[in-house]
């Protein structure tokens, strides 16, 4: 089993959809990040959270410490917001990060 | 202001043969960090470098791979006696501190023929 997973592993969403992509992790982390990576591999840090809710613009993620748990948010989709998301954590013991599959958005016009 | 930078963007080599990849973090950050992206997979960590020294190795597959940031800035990654499975996408990212935001640079593919 991967110490992070992530839901669903494919998403497509017609535009204006709200969008939920969920990541779950089993070991003891500082911090958990979401990365955007677009189709020519650049890698885009979008937050980084020990804690709570951040919000940027039409992106928001929370995090659950006692479930082990985040989500990031997408509300009014647009095409531009295709792209593959992924979910890494700093794990608390070690200076590595552990990351998930990603999940990979299309957002249709 | 400039990001992260690496190159060279694209290395293409032969089975057998080294190579270095370079690393220009943001100015002023003291953690860098070097990932390894496969085809089709999330980014795998391999190096974690606090200032000058490397504060985490654990992530380098074998003794083949080595890197050094001499003075702290600039990062090289270099490979030896390349195999084919070492072909991929060599990221990295620097922070202001390991506990900061990482920023990636866009980097760099090499192929093993």
């Amino acid at each position: 089993k991967n110490e992070v997973e992530q839901s669903p592993q494919n998403l497509t969403a017609q535009e204006g959809e709200f969008i939920t992509i969920n990541c779950s992790y089993s070991v003891g982390i500082s911090a958990l990040h979401w990365l955007q990576q677009h189709p020519g591999g650049g890698i885009v840090s979008l937050f980084m959270l020990s804690s709570g809710k951040k919000k940027h613009g039409r992106l928001i993620a929370t995090i659950n410490i006692q479930e082990k748990h985040s989500s990031l948010h997408i509300t009014a989709s647009h095409p531009r917001d295709s792209a593959v998301y992924i979910c890494a954590v700093e794990t608390y013991n070690n200076n590595d990060m552990r990351f998930g599959a990603g999940t990979r958005l299309t957002v249709k016009p | 202001g400039a990001g992260v930078s690496q190159t060279p963007s694209n290395k293409v080599t032969e089975k057998g043969k080294y190579v270095e990849l370079r690393c220009d973090p943001i100015s002023g950050h003291t953690a860098l960090y070097w990932y390894r992206q496969s085809l089709g997979q999330g980014p795998e960590f391999l190096i974690y470098f606090q200032g000058t020294g490397a504060a985490d190795d654990s992530g380098l597959p074998n003794d083949r791979f080595f890197a050094v940031r001499p003075e702290g800035s600039v990062s090289t990654l270099k490979i030896q006696r390349t195999e084919r499975g070492d072909s991929a996408v060599y990221l990295c990212a620097s922070s202001i501190h390991r506990m900061n935001t990482q920023y990636f640079g866009p980097g760099t593919r090499l192929t093993v023929l």
